[in-house]
């Protein structure tokens, strides 16, 4: 089956750590974005890639990395410089045209 | 600059009772509008969407909404209530060209007996 693959469901780092949080689609997508989400807040987006090898900052970019090298991955790096990096991430793909965005079931990272 | 308001934070409705969760959105064109559910610790599943014609949608699982331009509104609505609809609602303005959705930040719907 089609879908968008976030591993792993749950994370847990120490402080000062960078973490990789996984995401793949086969869905053939051009579009991916990553979320964070915290209670109250929504959904708020880190960074999204409209094409292979190209990116852009969103709205909460800071302490965060990502690269697109495939067309079906997305990987997202929270590093030490995120200052508050408790979260649920999650990840979304579009078709690249105007079209819903389908997520996976996110990512729990907790940094201790 | 665009954006999306959804004024109910939480909503409790008693189980078979209609439903109606509002969605005010901001956007300089014809916009593309969606509903998203999502279950606790879980990714965020489509309801229902409006592109263009229509300004009633359906969706699934009961869901409907319709699209009014002049009150720049997209209301959620069902007509009765089911205890495995409580959740938290997501209302999204969809992307254009080179652009991520925007989301509202929920509203959580609980359900009593």
């Amino acid at each position: 089956d089609g879908g968008i693959t976030q591993s792993p469901k749950y994370l847990f780092r120490k402080e000062g750590q960078n973490v990789t949080l996984s995401c793949e689609q086969n869905l053939n997508h051009d579009a991916m974005y990553w979320y964070r989400q915290d209670p109250g807040q929504g959904l708020r987006l880190i960074y999204y890639s409209q094409i292979v090898n190209d990116f852009q900052k969103g709205d909460i970019a800071e302490g965060y990395s990502v690269s697109r090298e495939k067309k079906e991955s997305f990987p997202l790096t929270v590093t030490s410089a995120q200052k508050n990096p408790t979260a649920f991430y999650l990840c979304a793909s579009s078709s690249g045209r105007v079209t819903e965005a389908f997520f996976g079931q996110g990512t729990r990272l907790t940094v201790v | 600059a665009q954006s999306v308001t959804q004024p109910d934070i939480h909503i409790t409705v008693s189980e078979g009772a209609s439903l109606e969760l509002r969605c005010n959105y901001s956007y300089g064109a014809t916009p593309y509008l969606f509903w998203y559910v999502q279950s606790p610790g879980q990714g965020l599943q489509l309801l229902l969407k409006y592109f263009s014609g229509d300004t009633l949608v359906q969706g699934i699982k009961g869901f409907e909404a319709e699209f009014k331009r002049s009150q720049s509104s997209f209301n959620l609505r069902k007509p009765s209530v089911h205890w495995s609809d409580a959740a938290e609602y997501f209302c999204a303005v969809g992307a254009k060209a080179g652009t991520a959705p925007i989301f509202g930040k929920g509203t959580t719907l609980s359900v009593s007996s």
